[in-house]
């Protein structure tokens, strides 16, 4: 079975630029997540998707935003990207919110985005 | 405001001896833990995870030991295996809220040695 997808693998952006990335749920799972991960540090949530609405929402400006479609697939956008925005995007799905088999979050491999 | 706390950044640890990596959370919401390993260019691998419920959850070589009363959690791998150097991440959620958003620690490289 094919895990989490996630495209593209590397993206070099310059300041002010919007970035678009994408991911793709395991087969099933109607819960996606964004998480940002900077060098060092451990993944920080950005946003999750259920069943294409927000389900909750990090500690992030509004130039992020993220939106779920009928597959389950999403979307991260960022806009106006500024240096502080290059780290590794991780994408992670899950059965659901809530309820058995919900509380695992399995991840994709990432886009490492690079802001010059 | 670091709610998950990873505080050992490293350990080094003999094949075949068992690791021990250690992780304090200071939100009492956190109800639900997991334990994520990640090699280089790729995602978090989930390992293993326990409900605040029980103290221990094992499987095969990974056990994950919960104290609540002191808001720490442990795995342990036993016999560690090269194979298993990698960075591992503590998580939290709080399954309570209706959401399973995850809270991270700031992981632990762990390098065994052949």
């Amino acid at each position: 079975d094919a895990g989490v997808t996630q495209s593209p693998t590397h993206l070099i952006k310059t300041r002010g630029q919007q970035v678009t990335l994408r991911c793709s749920p395991i087969s099933g799972h109607k819960s996606v997540s964004w998480y940002q991960q900077v060098l060092g540090q451990g993944p920080q949530f950005i946003f999750q998707y259920y069943e294409k609405e927000e389900r909750g929402r990090g500690n992030f400006p509004d130039r992020f935003s993220a939106r779920q479609f009928p597959n389950y697939s999403s979307e991260l956008n960022v806009n106006a990207l500024l240096l502080g925005d290059s780290a590794l995007y991780l994408c992670a799905s899950s059965l659901g919110t809530s309820g058995q088999g919900s509380y695992e979050q399995y991840f994709g491999p990432g886009t490492r985005l690079t802001v010059t | 405001d670091q709610q998950v706390k990873q505080n050992s950044p490293s350990l080094s640890v003999q094949e075949g001896r068992i690791s021990i990596l250690n992780c304090d959370y200071t939100n009492s919401m956190f109800d639900y833990f997991l334990w994520y390993k990640k090699y280089p260019a790729e995602g978090p691998t989930f390992l293993i995870s326990i409900s605040s419920i029980k103290d221990k959850n094992e499987d095969g070589r990974f056990t994950v030991f919960l104290n609540k009363s002191a808001k720490h959690l442990s795995l342990h791998i036993v016999p560690s295996q090269p194979g298993d150097s990698a960075v591992y991440f503590c998580a939290a959620s709080k399954r309570q809220t209706g959401a399973n958003n995850l809270f991270f620690g700031t992981g632990t490289r762990l390098t065994v040695i052949p």
